[in-house]
């Protein structure tokens, strides 16, 4: 089992709704990541909290809006999305950023599709 | 900058065959590597890593895979294939002072029976 979960695991929303992915994680881990895959590709970063801060964002555009209310939430706030951001959003944690290993560990996801 | 090289974007291999799977990395400091397995409609599973101790890292599932600093690579192997097996694995690489993961484009693992 996973220990990194996400909600939901399937959304289905339209060009003007409002939504939300959902990670949380309880290993004490200190940093959290989102990446976006689209099919047969790599995932790609989009965000990097650290300690609870907003460490990288990867040009990422603004009607993805991301939130770390404490050290094991990591939220994405979704407004105005077009089809092409349709994807599968991972999130992972890992210890630290750097740090010992550099291991993350990923959550299953949340497949979004955007009508 | 660092990077990753998958050779061979898709692999099909027979159940008990050798399943080898090609990376390599372009780093300008030693690198933390590592082989992800993805599943259909699944997370990434760690397979494996090299945090630059022993340079033959064993993983889950009977994959292993050996740094080779010379040849800049990191190639994933399992002595004999599983139809359970099949999926996407990833190479990536990542930076031991940021941590930042870059992956490799994939390849595709495909047992026949």
């Amino acid at each position: 089992d996973t220990e990194v979960t996400q909600t939901p695991k399937h959304l289905v929303m339209g060009m003007t709704n409002k939504k939300s992915l959902k990670c949380e994680q309880h290993m004490g881990h200190r940093a959290m990541y989102w990446y976006k895959q689209k099919a047969k590709k790599p995932p790609e970063l989009m965000f990097v909290y650290s300690y609870e801060k907003l460490s990288i964002n990867e040009s990422v555009p603004s009607r993805f809006s991301p939130e770390c209310p404490n050290s094991s939430l990591l939220n994405l706030h979704l407004h105005a999305l077009q089809p092409e951001d349709s994807a599968l959003y991972l999130c992972a944690s890992s210890q630290d950023l750097g740090g010992s290993t550099g291991e993350l560990f990923f959550g299953e996801g949340s497949r979004l599709t955007v009508l | 900058a660092q990077s990753v090289t998958q050779l061979g974007s898709h692999v099909s291999v027979s159940e008990g065959a050798l399943v080898l799977l090609r990376c390599n990395y372009s780093s300008s400091v030693p690198p933390y590597l590592f082989w992800y397995v993805q599943y259909p409609n699944q997370g990434l599973q760690l397979l494996l890593k090299y945090t630059s101790a022993a340079t033959l890292v064993k993983g889950i599932n009977g994959f292993e895979a050996e740094f080779k600093k010379s040849e800049t690579s990191f190639h994933l192997t399992k002595p004999s294939a599983h139809m359970s097996d099949a999926a996407e694995y990833f190479c990536a690489v990542s930076d031991p002072s940021w941590g930042k993961l870059q992956f490799g484009a994939g390849t595709q693992v495909v047992v026949t029976p």
